[in-house]
């Protein structure tokens, strides 16, 4: 069985300010990670995703992640956020296999204040 | 750009009613998926289905909950009869195989259950 926890559920900050949003998992099997954005009343867009590779991996809208193995860990990071980006973030998890079956983290409410 | 279509974009009904929620993927996708998503969490897979086939349904309540894609295009989802916690956001998404092929999500239907 695999799960996801997102240690903070609401983080807030100020414009220009760096930013990281926390996520740890736990699974049995090796995993694929992701973490979506969702816009107020809209559906989940990707940010990004770690298949296998590098351990940094660069997403959209200048956010990258970092996958540590032996602490389970696929943090979110941006190093200078805008208003825009306030919205709820997700980690979530797949198999190898069926990327698209997806366990997702309870969310974090990203408020960028200026 | 391709998107996955679901309509409504909001639905209000009492309980005890019937409601049906439609989603059309992006063409070509032959793996369709319904989320739920509670305010304040993350989305649940409902069901999956690849092409007209039911893949796994484990976590539709199906004493009152029913999933279609007769044609394995399209795919319809009812609630009947709905109940006060069903209040939720559904989330259609597509992916265009089974394996090792992410998921697009569409902008989600959000039902209120009076």
């Amino acid at each position: 069985a695999q799960s996801v926890t997102q240690l903070d559920s609401q983080v807030p900050v100020f414009e220009e300010a760096p930013v990281e949003l926390r996520c740890n998992y736990s699974s049995s099997v090796s995993v694929y990670l992701f973490w979506y954005v969702q816009y107020p009343n809209q559906g989940l867009q990707l940010l990004l995703k770690y298949l296998s590779g590098s351990t940094l991996v660069k997403g959209i809208n200048g956010f990258e992640a970092e996958f540590n193995k032996s602490q389970t860990s696929f943090h979110l990071r941006k190093p200078s956020v805008h208003i825009s980006d306030t919205a709820e973030y997700f980690c979530a998890v797949s198999d190898l296999i069926e990327r698209g079956k997806l366990i997702f983290g309870q969310g974090t409410e990203l408020s960028v204040k200026p | 750009e391709a998107e996955v279509a679901q309509s409504p974009r909001y639905k209000i009904t009492e309980k005890s009613q019937a409601v049906a929620f439609w989603c059309d993927p992006i063409s070509g996708h032959a793996t369709l998926y319904w989320y739920r998503q509670i305010l304040g969490q993350g989305p649940e897979l409902l069901v999956q289905f690849q092409d007209e086939s039911v893949v796994d349904d484990s976590q539709l309540p199906k004493d009152r909950f029913s999933a279609e894609r007769l044609k394995g295009v399209d795919s319809t989802l009812k609630i009947q009869p709905a109940e006060l916690g069903d209040s939720a956001m559904y989330l259609c998404a597509s992916s265009f195989q089974l394996r090792n092929t992410e998921a697009f999500f569409g902008q989600g239907t959000r039902l209120t259950v009076v």
